[in-house]
C-alpha cells in the first residue's frame, strides 16, 4: 500500500520568516495530495490541495508544490503569523488500486511560530 | 448545517469494557470513515464506508466494528476494549465527486485504563 513519510516533525519559525514541510510517497499512481491543519485540539481542516497533473498550486500565503518524478511534494508557508502555530498533515491518495478514497497520512508536522 | 458531529467528545473506559462512537452529517455525503489518532503517526483508517448498507476494512481495523445505520450516521463499536486502543477517534465524510474532500468530525478522546 501507500506509505507516505513527512519531515521534519518539528519546525520552529520566527514570524515573519517561511516555514517548508516535505512529504515523500510511495505509490506511483497516487492522484491527489491534500495538506490538512490542525489546531490544539481541533480538528483537521483542509488547507490547500493539490492534483497530480498540477505542478504547483498557490492560495495566498500557502503553496504546495508536487513532483510526481521524484514522488513528493512540499507546503510552503511565507510571511509566517503566530496563528500558522498548528499541526500539519500531508496525505496522498493512492491509484486506482486505492478502493474508498483512502487516504494515507504523514506523521504530521508541529509548526511554532515564534512572535 | 453542523457538519459531521460526534459523541462522546471524551470517554474513559476499563480494560474489557465496550461502548460505541457516534458519528452523523448533514451534507447528504456517501462516504464515511473513522480514523484513529495517535501521536506521530498521523491519522490511521480504522474503517470506511462507501454507502448507505457497504463497510470496509481499512488500515487498522482490529478490535473495532462498524455500522452504517443510514446515510447519517456511521457508529464504531469497540466490543473490548484494550489500553492500546487510547487515541483520540474522528469521523469523516466526503461526497462522490474528485478528489472527495474530507471533512472530519470534532474528535473523540478515548482512554482506557
Amino acid at each position: 500500500g501507500e506509505n507516505v513519510e513527512q519531515h521534519p516533525s518539528t519546525l520552529s519559525v520566527q514570524e515573519g520568516d517561511s516555514a517548508v514541510i516535505k512529504c515523500t510517497y510511495s505509490d506511483s499512481a497516487s492522484n491527489y495530495f491534500p495538506w490538512y491543519k490542525q489546531e490544539l485540539g481541533k480538528r483537521p481542516q483542509l488547507i490547500i490541495d493539490i492534483r497530480s497533473n498540477v505542478g504547483e498550486k498557490k492560495d495566498q500565503r500557502i503553496a504546495v508544490t508536487l513532483n510526481k518524478t521524484a514522488k513528493h511534494f512540499s507546503l510552503h508557508i511565507t510571511e509566517t503569523q503566530p496563528e500558522d502555530s498548528a499541526v500539519y498533515f500531508c496525505a496522498a491518495r493512492g491509484g486506482i488500486k486505492a478502493a474508498g478514497n483512502k487516504l494515507t497520512f504523514g506523521g504530521g508536522t508541529r509548526v511554532l511560530v515564534k512572535p | 448545517n453542523a457538519g459531521v458531529t460526534q459523541t462522546p467528545k471524551f470517554q474513559v473506559l476499563k480494560t474489557g469494557q465496550s461502548m460505541t462512537l457516534q458519528c452523523a452529517q448533514d451534507m447528504n455525503h456517501n462516504s464515511m470513515y473513522w480514523y484513529r489518532q495517535d501521536p506521530g503517526m498521523g491519522l490511521r483508517l480504522i474503517y470506511y464506508s462507501a454507502s448507505e448498507g457497504t463497510t470496509d476494512k481499512g488500515e487498522v481495523p482490529n478490535g473495532y466494528n462498524v455500522s452504517r445505520l443510514n446515510k447519517r450516521e456511521f457508529s464504531l463499536r469497540l466490543e473490548s476494549a484494550a489500553p492500546s486502543q487510547t487515541s483520540v477517534y474522528f469521523c469523516a465524510s466526503s461526497d462522490d465527486r474528485f478528489p472527495r474532500v474530507k471533512y472530519f468530525g470534532p474528535g473523540t478522546r478515548l482512554t482506557v485504563l
